[in-house]
């Protein structure tokens, strides 16, 4: 069976500095597709980054880059120069082509940054 | 980007009473919706898969009576809380499916949520 862990259920960073967030996995399935998602306290899920099983690099979008480790089954979250606004709660999940298209969400991880 | 609306945003209902929550793609067209629920700061459950034309597929312990799913065009799916009871009070989630070109997998882009109080 397929599963997210994200083992930091809370996380505070200082504003201006960088932070990663944990995600481990753990599947069979060569075909998968990593995401991450930003909850903010409105509640509205924000894609932020995607990372494919078969991509050969790291995908960065802005500020976000996912540190991708395959061998290990990691695909860590890193946020650069973090802005107060970042404040949310931030998840990890996974896609797989066998699963109709379901999800496989991490419990999250609430990132607080301070000034 | 993908953009997923859904309404209404926050509701408050009596006990018994049925509420129907719609979510709808805008700009894309959407083969398969999910809802999901959440309770605070917890994770999203997946509480059904929502196929354009086709019955909804419910998650094992989802009473499909109760939470009844209508997937009735490419840009609309509906959620329907038969009978509501404060236990069913929580905050639900829409997401729709779109194949992006280059990606392994389909992203899901999500609706920004509607907020159900059953009192």
């Amino acid at each position: 069976a397929q599963k997210i862990t994200q083992t930091q259920p809370g996380m505070f960073v200082q504003e201006k500095e960088a932070v990663t967030l944990d995600c481990t996995y753990d599947t069979s399935d060569p075909s998968y597709g990593l995401f991450w998602y930003k909850q903010p306290s409105s509640g509205e899920m924000i894609f932020l980054i995607y990372q494919g099983s078969y991509d050969q690099q790291n995908a960065t979008e802005g500020r976000y880059s996912l540190n991708f480790q395959k061998a290990r089954k990691s695909a860590n979250l890193v946020i650069s120069a973090s802005q107060l606004g970042d404040s949310a709660m931030y998840f990890c999940a996974m896609n797989f082509n066998t699963n109709a298209g379901k999800s496989t969400f991490g419990d999250g991880t609430t990132l607080t940054v301070k000034p | 980007g993908a953009v997923v609306s859904q309404h209404p945003s926050r509701v408050i209902c009596k006990s018994g009473t049925s509420v129907k929550i719609e979510c709808r793609s805008l700009d894309f067209q959407a083969t398969t919706m999910f809802w999901y629920r959440q309770f605070p700061k917890q994770s999203l459950m997946l509480m059904a898969t929502s196929n354009e034309g086709s019955k909804a597929t419910y998650e094992q312990g989802v009473e499909k009576d109760k939470f009844l799913i209508n997937h009735a065009s490419l840009t609309l799916s509906t959620l329907t809380v038969t009978s509501a009871h404060p236990e069913d009070s929580s905050f639900y989630i829409c997401s729709a499916s779109s194949r992006t070109s280059g990606r392994v997998t389909d992203t899901q882009y999500f609706g920004p949520g509607t907020r159900l109080t059953v009192l």
